[in-house]
């Protein structure tokens, strides 16, 4: 099973201020690793998939990198509605299908 | 747009089966995969099964392999999942999810959830 850990767990940060998370695979799950952000009450919501590619909808401030084992999360320039829960998961070597174990990202 | 309504979550006493369901609108439903994700209280994401677009394999997570069984009615445009033998732990928000052509597990779209209660 691929471990995905994610840091840090809480990112206590201002509006404007740029948030960098990461999600550290246990092994190579190639560029296989999608980015969510869950707020509660609401669906969670696809921001990258396969490392860098952004879904639908989902504004230019949010981008992904990393290949392999690394990978980063960058939110430029908070918004308030980027407060959230974000996971990163993987579908390169499964099932199971996993999740990290998500990075908090909360108003300073 | 993507609609995904899951319902028949509840409450329910350990040993016990509750049977979900998630109807699907906004695109071709028999065209794409499926899945289940679960979020027990305080916890992070847990997937929980998935189902290719005809219905002709199926996967499972070892922490519900065996009792729990996914299905689709394609001619619905409807997922379910059937949950017996029910305990403490499987409580959480069950989400549906679209997952993507064949097997490339892309959630892409979820659903709001339906919660699940066991306990006694």
């Amino acid at each position: 099973e691929v471990v995905l850990t994610q840091s840090p767990v809480t990112l206590s940060l201002s509006p404007g201020d740029t948030a960098t998370l990461s999600c550290r695979a246990s092994q190579s799950v190639n560029s296989y690793l999608a980015w969510f952000q869950v707020k509660p009450g609401q669906a969670p919501r696809l921001l990258i998939y396969d490392a860098s590619n952004r879904a639908t909808g989902i504004p230019a401030r949010f981008s992904g990198s990393g290949s392999g084992t690394d990978f980063t999360l960058t939110i430029s320039s908070l918004e308030p509605e980027d407060f959230a829960v974000y996971y990163c998961q993987q579908r390169y070597n499964w099932p199971p299908l996993t999740f990290g174990g998500g990075t908090k990202v909360e108003i300073k | 747009e993507v609609q995904l309504l899951e319902s028949g979550g509840g409450f329910v006493q350990p040993g016990g089966s509750l049977r979900l369901s998630c109807a699907a609108s906004g695109f071709t439903f028999t065209n794409y995969a499926m899945s289940w994700v679960r979020q027990a209280p305080g916890k992070g994401l847990e997937w929980v099964s998935a189902i290719t677009g005809r219905g002709d394999r199926i996967f499972y997570a070892d922490s519900v392999k065996g009792h729990f069984t996914i299905s689709r009615d394609n001619s619905r445009n409807t997922l379910f999942l059937q949950m017996n033998s029910l305990r403490a732990e499987d409580t959480a928000l069950y989400y549906c999810t679209k997952a993507g052509v064949d097997t490339n597990m892309i959630f892409d779209s979820w659903g709001q959830g339906t919660l699940v209660t066991v306990s006694s």
